[in-house]
């Protein structure tokens, strides 16, 4: 089967680092996303992995390891803003499912003063 | 032009009315998405058109119609909905790598569906 988790909830304090981590196991691998999405709103793209390493884009990077199947999304100087769903998903690489994305729940992150 | 434009952002509708929801980019992407998601959810997909053409459907129910005019307009044609069809729908755009893959996909700001 094909299956992403990720923590549902996670509290955070105003100025201070967090890490969200995102574990697969999917039919072949062609990429990995991160999105951020508040309430009420849409999706809107944050990251892209498709090697392993680390991608830094600002106060955000993502981290993949394809043999551990294991990202984690980072966030610094945590603001007010960033409370918001975080979403993981996973491009296949089959061809029957390489323009679908399988998602995770989402993680929903408060930050706090 | 970086956006994806969902018309309208709000939509109440009876059981037996049919209505159209409406999406459009200008970005030159081939691919276009019709998703649908429940509060606390994540999106679901219903439909990919791919250089126009309908490529996935995931087995959407037929009151569900989808249309891609050209490339860069897609539609979403509703009919005789049912209460639990009540949710945002998404529509996405993202570029082809030129082997039926894409790299991101570019969200709309949705149309919050209300079936009463």
């Amino acid at each position: 089967g094909q299956n992403i988790d990720q923590p549902t909830e996670m509290t955070a304090t105003e100025g201070a680092i967090v890490q969200i981590n995102c574990t697969y196991q999917t039919s072949g691998f062609n990429g990995l996303f991160w999105y951020q999405q508040h309430a009420g709103e849409a999706p809107t793209f944050l990251s892209y992995n498709v090697l392993d390493g680390l991608e830094e884009k600002g106060r955000f990077s993502s981290f993949l390891s394809r043999s551990k199947g294991y990202s984690y999304l980072l966030l610094k100087e945590l603001q007010m803003k960033d409370s918001a769903s975080y979403l993981c998903a996973v491009r296949g690489v089959n061809a029957g499912n390489n323009r679908k994305l399988i998602w995770g729940l989402g993680t929903s992150l408060a930050v706090n003063p | 032009d970086t956006e994806v434009t969902q018309t309208p952002k709000h939509l109440v509708m009876g059981m037996t009315n049919k209505k159209s929801l409406k999406c459009e980019q200008h970005m030159g992407h081939r691919a276009m998405y019709w998703y649908k998601q429940k509060a606390k959810k994540p999106p679901e997909l219903m439909f990919v058109y791919s250089y126009e053409k309908l490529s996935i459907n995931e087995s959407v129910p037929s009151r569900f119609s989808p249309e891609c005019p050209n490339s860069s307009l897609l539609n979403l044609h509703l009919h005789a909905l049912q209460p639990e069809d009540s949710a945002l729908y998404l529509c996405a755009s993202s570029p082809t790598d030129g082997q039926g893959g894409y790299t991101e996909a570019f969200f709309g700001q949705g149309t919050r569906l209300t079936v009463v």
